[in-house]
């Protein structure tokens, strides 16, 4: 089994300064990791992905996030933020094995970014 | 567009009543989920199916029912004994390591 923290519930930050989401994982077999966004009342849209190769990985609107294994961790960063960055942000993972029945996604509770002009 | 539709986006149910919320995809996509979320607990797994006429319970299935008679579409059932069914409800398909996930727009369901 696997789950996903994410000790920030809300994180507020100034437009145009850097941000960091963090999400630490706990799994006993290996794992994907994702980080998905959802603006309110819509479903979610993936921002990055980490499969396998660069432990850096760089997504959509800017976004990019470093998987470190020794810490189990997958933050979330970006340089300079914008007001359209405002949203709840979630991290994920879902096993690796091939099996049948392992790729459902285990969800962190969510941190919300708020942009403050 | 390929994508996945959940409808309504909006219901209302009287505590008691049962009520299906509806999802579909025209992705071709095998897999496909449900999950409820509540604020400040993220999304949690209520029912999961990989194949037609084949569904597994998630985390919290108590109180939900499921049906997959074909491939394009997985509806959820919310039944009188779901004890606190008001949530958002969202359903999503996958399409392999590479296509990845794909989620619906959501349902919000509220008792009254």
């Amino acid at each position: 089994a696997q789950s996903v923290t994410q000790l920030d519930s809300q994180v507020p930050v100034f437009e145009e300064a850097p941000v960091e989401l963090r999400c630490n994982y706990s799994s006993s077999v290996s794992v994907y990791l994702f980080w998905y966004v959802q603006y309110p009342n819509q479903g979610l849209q993936l921002l990055l992905k980490y499969l396998s190769g660069s432990t850096l990985v760089k997504g959509i609107n800017g976004f990019e996030a470093e998987f470190n294994k020794s810490q189990t961790s997958f933050h979330l960063r970006k340089p300079s933020v914008h007001i359209s960055d405002t949203a709840e942000y979630f991290c994920a993972v879902s096993d690796r094995r091939s099996n049948f029945g392992n790729e459902k996604l285990t969800f962190g509770t969510g941190t919300r970014l708020t942009i403050i002009p | 567009d390929g994508g996945i539709t959940q409808s309504p986006k909006y219901l209302f149910r009287k505590e008691g009543q049962n009520v299906t919320l509806s999802c579909e995809q025209n992705l071709n996509h095998d897999a496909m989920y449900w999950y409820r979320q509540d604020p400040g607990q993220g999304l949690r797994l209520i029912y999961y199916s990989q194949i037609v006429n084949d569904f597994q319970k998630g985390d919290i299935a108590e109180g939900y029912s499921v049906s997959r008679e074909k491939k394009e579409s997985f509806p959820l059932t919310v039944t009188s004994a779901q004890k606190n069914p008001t949530a958002f409800y969202l359903c999503a398909s996958y399409g392999g390591l590479n296509y990845g996930y794909t989620f619906g727009s959501g349902t919000r369901l509220t008792v009254v």
